[in-house]
């Protein structure tokens, strides 16, 4: 599985936009990318994937560049329960796991 | 989205006892689940990936006769810790990938902590 650069923390005001970013330049053609988010003590729980073209659900953007080699994920509006690590994954088969970035959400 | 469940979401265990943590897909059938483990401020650390049916495949550096992983059926799978010692504690954490043709998306399960006294 191709390696993923995240920035090992970030902070964003509640209500504003979190905008998360994740380098991936050794990935290959049939890798996805998958963003994950973990709160404390808690299972990691999904929010996006996508392989090249840009994805939306109801939770978040996922904006990948035209080379695949970086990513960003876009929390519209993010609220305090949005603190947690985001983990950015590229992966063919099994997700193996980085060391994320911790987003704190601040009122 | 859909849902897996890990039972028990925690246990202690005497040290040098087996311990069994259950790991289901409760809405979606699941032809391949991977099992995680997670020390405290660390990242989650694949242990193996076990397609139903089938013997799993463990990662370098993970005891496969210590950890023991069942996956009899699309939506159960096993993981026993066999002769449990006190730096086995740690959060094991389950993933169900459902059937279809595909890039299926995966889903995590909460989560078990285990205590070895």
């Amino acid at each position: 599985d191709a390696k993923t650069t995240q920035p090992p923390s970030m902070d964003c005001a509640e209500g504003r936009a979190a905008n998360l970013p994740c380098n991936h330049s050794t990935i290959s053609g049939n890798e996805y990318v998958y963003w994950y988010r973990q709160i404390h003590s808690q299972g990691p729980q999904y929010i996006i994937h996508g392989l090249k073209n840009n994805e939306t659900n109801e939770m978040a953007s996922l904006i990948i560049t035209e080379d695949r080699k970086s990513s960003t994920l876009i929390l519209p509006h993010a609220t305090l329960r949005d603190t947690a690590v985001y983990y950015c994954i590229v992966s063919g088969y099994a997700l193996n796991f980085g060391k994320g970035t911790s987003l704190l959400v601040t009122p | 989205g859909a849902v897996v469940s890990q039972h028990p979401s925690r246990v202690i265990c005497k040290s040098g006892t087996s311990v069994k943590i259950e790991c289901r897909s409760l809405d979606f059938q699941a032809t391949t689940m991977f099992w995680y483990r997670q020390f405290p401020k660390q990242s989650l650390m694949l242990m193996a990936t076990s397609n139903e049916g089938s013997k799993a495949t463990y990662e370098q550096g993970v005891e496969k006769d210590k950890f023991l992983i069942n996956h009899a059926s699309l939506t159960l799978s096993t993981l026993t810790v066999t002769s449990a010692h006190p730096e086995d504690s740690s959060f094991y954490i389950c993933s169900a990938e459902g059937a279809g043709g595909s890039r299926n998306t995966i889903y995590f399960g909460e989560g078990s902590w285990l205590t070895v006294v």
